[in-house]
């Protein structure tokens, strides 16, 4: 257990819909991560909120948006939901910002849009 | 678009072989760690070396990193059962954090 701990497990849901993936960061760590793994896509990484800022980005749609709110929980919003989407989605926290912090992943959330 | 790429793709051992992988990047980076993957869950961090090291140890584990190559391998000695997952590399290119994973080995250990 990662101590990182992310909602809901599975979510299935249809092209056009919005839904909102929940991240709570382990203890103590003040950056969270989100990454998107497909099968075609691989691993990417999305988005990153370093103590409620935004800190780097990646290949994020731009129907996706996330926050970290000041108990540094963070959430990811997916609008406009296509087939394509449909992927695990994972949450990381890290203590500090830069790589040299280790990140620990959460189990995930599987999102199938039908 | 991905950062590193695995080599091989999937790699089927017994108990107590040896399994090694290899991962080879495109532009330069500040580290490179080894993530583990069981079926679709959580990535678990294994290793992290320095862009200035060229090997590290942890447990059954060795890295090694050769900037020159743009290259780098995992061995895991004595395998288990348990070794049985995904294994993916990542870059860090003097960035924030913003990791890039290879499309990651798959590694089977048989009893």
């Amino acid at each position: 257990d990662s101590g990182v701990t992310q909602t809901p497990k599975h979510l299935i849901t249809a092209t056009g819909q919005r839904v909102t993936l929940r991240c709570s960061p382990r203890s103590g760590d003040l950056s969270v991560y989100w990454y998107q793994q497909s099968l075609d896509q691989g691993l990417q990484f999305l988005i990153q909120y370093y103590n409620g800022e935004e800190r780097a980005k990646g290949n994020i749609l731009e129907r996706f948006s996330a926050q970290q709110f000041p108990d540094l929980h963070s959430e990811l919003n997916l609008s406009s939901l296509e087939l394509g989407d449909s992927a695990l989605y994972f949450c990381a926290s890290s203590a500090g910002t830069g790589s040299y912090n280790e990140q620990f992943f959460g189990p995930g959330t599987r999102l199938t849009v039908l | 678009s991905q950062q590193g790429e695995e080599d091989p793709q999937a790699l089927s051992i017994q108990e107590g072989e040896n399994a090694t992988m290899n991962c080879s990047y495109k532009t330069s980076i500040n580290n490179l760690q080894w993530y583990r993957q069981n079926s679709g869950r959580g990535l678990v961090h294994l290793i992290l070396i320095r862009s200035n090291e060229r090997e590290k140890h942890s447990g059954r584990l060795r890295v090694t990193l050769d900037t020159s190559k743009k290259s780098s391998s995992l061995l895991i000695t004595a395998s288990r059962a348990a070794d049985t997952a995904s294994y993916f590399c990542a870059t860090d290119q003097r960035s924030w954090g913003k990791l890039q994973f290879g499309a990651g080995t798959q590694v089977v250990v048989t009893p």
